[in-house]
């Protein structure tokens, strides 16, 4: 099964700053996605990103606040832009394996405090 | 709005002890209902059930559907301080090529000595 790499593991973060969080899968995968955990909350999704074409938003979330790239097909960044304490958060990249490619597979997660 | 409940919201045993845990769903166009745990920060997949009545089963760990009555349970057995863990549940749509699960808020088990 592919392995997923994100990076920071973890990091404070100063109110009204940004951080990147970059996402390595060691295989090809068509589309990648990125999720957020909030405290006592469920993961909710915040967008797919496809390489070459722009990353499709869910309801809630917009590209100004969480700008995403994926130059490739093995690569991905998720930019939070202009943080608040509301964007405390474990944020986890995700991609499809398993027979039909059926089954969400998540990266270690990025834990995110803003101050 | 799709939405995923799970029940008990947390959950306290003592190792040995069997559990279930609860999973409704109200997704539209259901396709799939997924099982997660989470230790840390990354669910780990358990289980992934289509079908209605078919028993998926890994070790001390089943999970079944019931896509009359829009839920599933997933049992652990013999509980051991392993098993100490968010557990989630995912409901996926048929949302064409797009691939959404709605996750529920988890249950938290933790398995005491």
């Amino acid at each position: 099964s592919a392995v997923i790499s994100q990076k920071p593991s973890r990091d404070i973060c100063q109110r009204g700053t940004s951080l990147t969080i970059q996402c390595q899968v060691d295989s090809q995968v068509t589309m990648m996605f990125w999720y957020r955990q909030q405290p006592g909350q469920s993961l909710t999704l915040i967008a797919t990103a496809n390489q070459g074409s722009e990353a499709t938003y869910e309801s809630g979330f917009v590209i100004d606040k969480f700008p995403i790239s994926r130059p490739n097909l093995t690569f991905s960044t998720l930019t939070v832009s202009n943080m608040s304490p509301e964007d405390s958060s474990i944020y986890l990249c995700s991609v499809l394996q398993g027979s039909g490619a059926n089954v969400l597979t998540f990266g270690a997660g990025s834990r995110l405090t803003v101050l | 709005e799709d939405k995923v409940v799970q029940s008990p919201l947390s959950l306290v045993v003592h190792e040995g002890d069997t559990v279930t845990l609860n999973c409704s769903y109200e997704v539209t166009n259901f396709r799939s209902l997924l099982w997660y745990k989470q230790e840390k920060k990354a669910p780990t997949f358990l289980f992934m059930l289509t079908s209605s009545g078919i028993e998926k089963k890994s070790g001390r760990l089943s999970s079944i559907l019931d896509k009359k009555e829009l839920f599933s349970i997933l049992n652990i057995t013999a509980t051991q301080t392993g098993d100490s863990a968010v557990y989630l549940c995912a409901a996926r749509n048929s949302g064409g090529s797009n691939y959404k699960l709605t996750f529920g808020k988890g249950t938290l088990l933790t398995v005491n000595p």
